[in-house]
């Protein structure tokens, strides 16, 4: 089966960009959840989607925002992009809220 | 708000020693645990989860971790490392289910052969 995929596998951006990231669960998983890892630290969280709904936000600014589909794929967006947003963005995908979370390889993104 | 601590940002080994990466987390209320291990370039794998029960837990590859209240420490073993056990190690703790995952900083773990 597959596991979690997201695309691209790797972005160059500049300041002042907008950056789309893209990311399909595992087949049955209902939620899903993207997290920040820059380089050196652990995962932070930012978004978890369930069902569509947003359930849970991180302590991040307004340029980022996310969106789920019907079919439970989903979508990260970064607005006006700073050098700080180099990180690795990871999607992670769970049957339901209650389960654990199965990690994507992530999009490396780089901003010049 | 929850938080994890581990102390150790690098730790080497011998192949086929003993392994123990520590963890200690921050929250009011029994928390989930976990931890997870990152290759260079991958995502995350899940080892093992605590969410209730029998205080030491199995995962694969050979790991276990015992949830110790008392110490709020979840510490991850291994009686026997392997080379193909070098990666970065993370604990992870959430306040219900799997899901908003509170990680620590990481250890990364170095095997001598």
């Amino acid at each position: 089966d597959a596991g979690v995929t997201q695309s691209p596998t790797h972005l160059i951006k500049t300041r002042g960009q907008q950056v789309t990231l893209r990311c399909s669960p595992i087949s049955g998983h209902k939620s899903v959840s993207w997290y920040q890892q820059v380089l050196g630290q652990g995962p932070q969280f930012i978004f978890q989607y369930y069902e569509k709904e947003e359930r849970g936000r991180g302590n991040f600014p307004d340029r980022f925002s996310a969106r789920q589909f019907p079919n439970y794929s989903s979508e990260l967006n970064v607005n006006a992009l700073l050098l700080g947003d180099s990180a690795l963005y990871l999607c992670a995908s769970s049957i339901d809220s209650n389960q654990p979370q199965h990690f994507g390889d992530g999009t490396r993104l780089s901003i010049l | 708000a929850q938080s994890v601590t581990q102390p150790d940002i690098h730790i080497t080994v011998s192949e086929g020693a003993s392994l123990e990466l520590r963890c200690n987390y921050s929250y009011g209320a029994t928390p989930y645990l976990f931890w997870y291990v990152q290759s260079p370039g991958q995502g995350l794998q899940l080892l093992l989860k605590y969410f209730s029960g029998d205080t030491l837990v199995q995962g694969i590859k050979g790991f276990e971790a015992e949830f110790k209240r008392s110490q709020s420490s979840f510490n991850l073993r291994k009686p026997s490392v392997h080379w193909s056990d070098a990666a970065e190690y993370f604990c992870a703790v959430s306040a219900g289910g799997g899901n908003k995952l509170t990680f620590g900083t990481g250890t990364q773990l170095k095997v001598e052969l």
